[in-house]
């Protein structure tokens, strides 16, 4: 199967500042890649998404950047909210089919 | 806002017991998944359906789970019988299924939380 990392489990940021997680994936055939956050006891919320065509998307506070040389991925949360505590999952398909998902990122706000 | 319902919320059941798992996803959204997750992991794909037709089971252990979707709307994932290592939370989504659109956002449910004991 498809491998799809982090490098920070956990990462603690002051609020306010802006906040980076990261996301290696394995498959360069992937080409479709979407950003979840996942609330304790809840189900993974779509947060923002990106085709392997473009390499930066922005939403609103978030932005994602895809570095298909090294097949990198990262999430981008600006001005770091107390509600953006959560974990923070990457996946990634190839077609829009099966969807791989990495471990996650749990992401502390320090108020 | 519509939303992807489950129930039950969750399930204590003892091993070698039959569990049943419901989802009901947004209407309209054409494909749904079964989703595994361990405590500490990402979701893990157990099946996929588009209408009523699977798409994808390749990682549903077929000795003791079934999933079905009958008339294509709601849909049953079944484990019969349940061991210890079947606890987690079992997650629904559903999406559009839009294949070639921009997007293909999947919309989770609340998820179960089986344990079994």
């Amino acid at each position: 199967g498809e491998s799809v990392g982090l490098h920070l489990p956990t990462l603690s940021v002051q609020e306010g500042d802006n906040s980076i997680i990261n996301c290696a994936y394995s498959n360069s055939a992937s080409d479709y890649f979407i950003w979840y956050k996942q609330e304790s006891g809840k189900g993974p919320q779509f947060i923002i998404d990106i085709r392997s065509n473009m390499d930066k998307r922005q939403g609103q506070r978030v932005t994602v950047l895809l570095n298909k040389t090294v097949k990198h991925l990262s999430l981008q949360i600006a001005a770091t909210q107390p509600g953006d505590s959560a974990v923070y999952f990457c996946a990634e398909s190839f077609g829009f089919n099966k969807f791989y998902f990495g471990s996650g990122t749990k992401l502390n706000v320090k108020p | 806002e519509a939303e992807v319902a489950q129930s039950p919320r969750y399930k204590i059941t003892e091993k070698s017991q039959a569990v049943a798992f419901w989802c009901d996803p947004i209407s309209g959204h054409a494909t749904l998944y079964w989703y595994r997750q361990i405590l500490g992991q990402g979701p893990e794909l157990l099946v996929q359906f588009q209408d009523e037709s699977v798409v994808d089971d390749s990682q549903l252990p077929k000795d003791r789970f079934s999933a079905e979707r009958l008339k294509g709307v709601d849909s049953t994932l079944k484990i019969q019988p349940a061991e210890l290592g079947d606890s987690a939370m079992y997650l629904c989504a559903s999406s559009f299924g839009l294949a070639g659109g921009w997007t293909y956002e999947q919309y989770f449910g609340p998820g179960t939380r089986l344990t079994v004991t």
